[in-house]
């Protein structure tokens, strides 16, 4: 069970390059989502999936696509990379609460360092 | 907009001392309340979930609810330096079109000295 994980780890763009970072968990978890980690900013979230085939925008989206492409696996599109999209990337998943499952939280991957010179 | 506030920090503690880590929410109808512990360079991970008033404890961490003061905290007892990291509180959404989101404050960065 490797839980979520994301690739690539690092990753260096030139200002206007595209890259799609990807997501999966193997959790068989109904709901992921994708944050940007800042310092001194916290956790902000970019776009959301509560559920297979649905997807929603979070706090800062503007610059940045999704794509829910099954329920074990979330993209996350820069089209056209700015500096500011400089930070560190998380996708998380979470479960639906059921009887089986007690705690309904959020569990993270490692992580993508992206730097966009 | 929710928002979730944790005192700002830095935290440092010397070994053996108790750490007290403390966030305040705004939106009244939250249910569920999280700490995640992040090491540097690394994500975050669960280490407590909360969801009644009153205290929870797990071994050397309790967390503390208020929902009358809206108020959550942590406290580590016996700190290690082990216990180095940034703090991050979480309030989820229980309820309306935001249902399942979480809502982090900007975390507590904790620094345990030998």
């Amino acid at each position: 069970n490797a839980g979520v994980t994301q690739t690539p780890k690092f990753q260096v763009l030139k200002t206007g390059q595209s890259m799609t970072l990807q997501c999966a968990q193997d959790m068989n978890h109904n709901s992921m989502y994708w944050y940007r980690q800042d310092p001194g900013m916290g956790l902000r979230l970019i776009y959301y999936s509560a559920s297979e085939g649905t997807t929603d925008k979070g706090e800062v989206p503007n610059g940045y696509n999704v794509s829910r492409l099954n329920k074990r696996e979330f993209s996350l599109r820069l089209e056209s990379a700015a500096p500011s999209q400089t930070s560190v990337y998380f996708c998380a998943s979470r479960p639906i609460l059921t009887t089986g499952i007690r705690i309904d939280t959020q569990y993270f991957g490692p992580g993508t360092r992206l730097t966009v010179l | 907009q929710k928002e979730v506030e944790q005192n700002s920090g830095p935290l440092s503690v010397p070994e053996g001392a108790i750490a007290s880590l403390n966030c305040t929410y705004s939106d009244r109808v939250s249910q569920s309340f999280f700490w995640y512990r992040q090491y540097s360079g690394k994500s975050p991970e669960l280490i407590m979930s909360i969801y009644s008033n009153g205290d929870k404890e797990d071994g050397r961490f309790t967390a503390q609810l208020n929902k009358a003061s809206q108020y959550v905290s942590l406290l580590i007892r016996d700190s290690q330096p082990s216990d180095s990291a940034t703090y991050l509180c979480a309030v989820k959404a229980d309820r309306g079109s935001t249902l399942g989101r979480l809502y982090f404050g900007r975390g507590t960065q904790l620094t345990v000295w030998p």
